[in-house]
């Protein structure tokens, strides 16, 4: 489809693992943001890229958290060593990067730290 | 970041009453949008403002754009079922040097009693 992607859809893994989360944005958006939120709580806003800009990794919330965006177009989101207060709903958002272009959000990966 | 305060957290209503919750801020925003958010789903935008006192209309639901630009509201009439969600406004400044432009309130969960 012509919407945000986000795989894997879930991913249980166990304490201590490395995860990788993957965003599809729209094609032609230069803006790509990444979201957590834990459950039935609000977005926490973790990082964004637009266009050729060094990101804004303002809101993420350790060092084991990371993220790249490869040729402006897919990104990927790691966690390394992760906890179990890592648990949440990872959601992507993309937009066309102007100022008045609203995001879509992909349907978010729910990680589950056991 | 900002921030933004919305409310209320949440809202119990009959179905057929109207529903009207708001979002302020102590900054000034370029543009005003309104999502929703389905259980398991990423949000999906609602109601996108660019001017200070628009005033739009999608359906049933209608947003403005604050005249101070520091608040947006959105009315939902003759609530239905299928309303239920979790409501997110968003304020979104002008683009910058790169730094992260868009920023969530806490949202408003709606539960409709049939």
């Amino acid at each position: 489809g012509a919407g945000v992607s986000q795989s894997p859809s879930n991913k249980v893994t166990e304490k201590g693992k490395d995860v990788e989360l993957r965003c599809d944005p729209i094609s032609g958006h230069t803006a790509l943001y990444w979201y957590r939120q834990s459950l039935g709580q609000g977005l926490e806003f973790l990082i964004y890229f637009q266009g050729n800009s060094a990101p804004d990794k303002s809101g993420l919330p350790s060092d084991r958290f990371s993220a790249e965006r490869t040729g402006g177009s897919v990104s990927t989101l790691t966690i390394q060593r992760t906890q179990q207060e890592d648990s949440a709903v990872y959601l992507c958002a993309s937009s066309r990067g102007r100022s008045n272009q609203p995001q879509h959000f992909g349907d978010g990966t729910r990680l589950s730290i056991l | 970041g900002q921030q933004l305060n919305q409310s209320p957290q949440s809202m119990f209503i009959q179905e057929g009453e109207d529903v009207s919750m708001n979002c302020t801020s102590s900054s000034i925003f370029n543009t005003w949008l309104w999502y929703k958010q389905d259980p398991g789903e990423g949000p999906v935008l609602l109601i996108a403002l660019y001017k200070a006192g628009e005033l739009t209309s999608n359906g049933r639901l209608t947003a403005q754009f604050g005249i101070t630009r520091k608040d947006s509201f959105l009315n939902i009439s003759a609530s239905i079922p299928s309303d239920v969600g979790i409501y997110f406004c968003a304020g979104q400044l002008a683009l910058g040097t790169g730094a992260n432009n868009l920023f969530f309130g806490t949202g408003t969960r709606l539960t409709v009693i049939p």
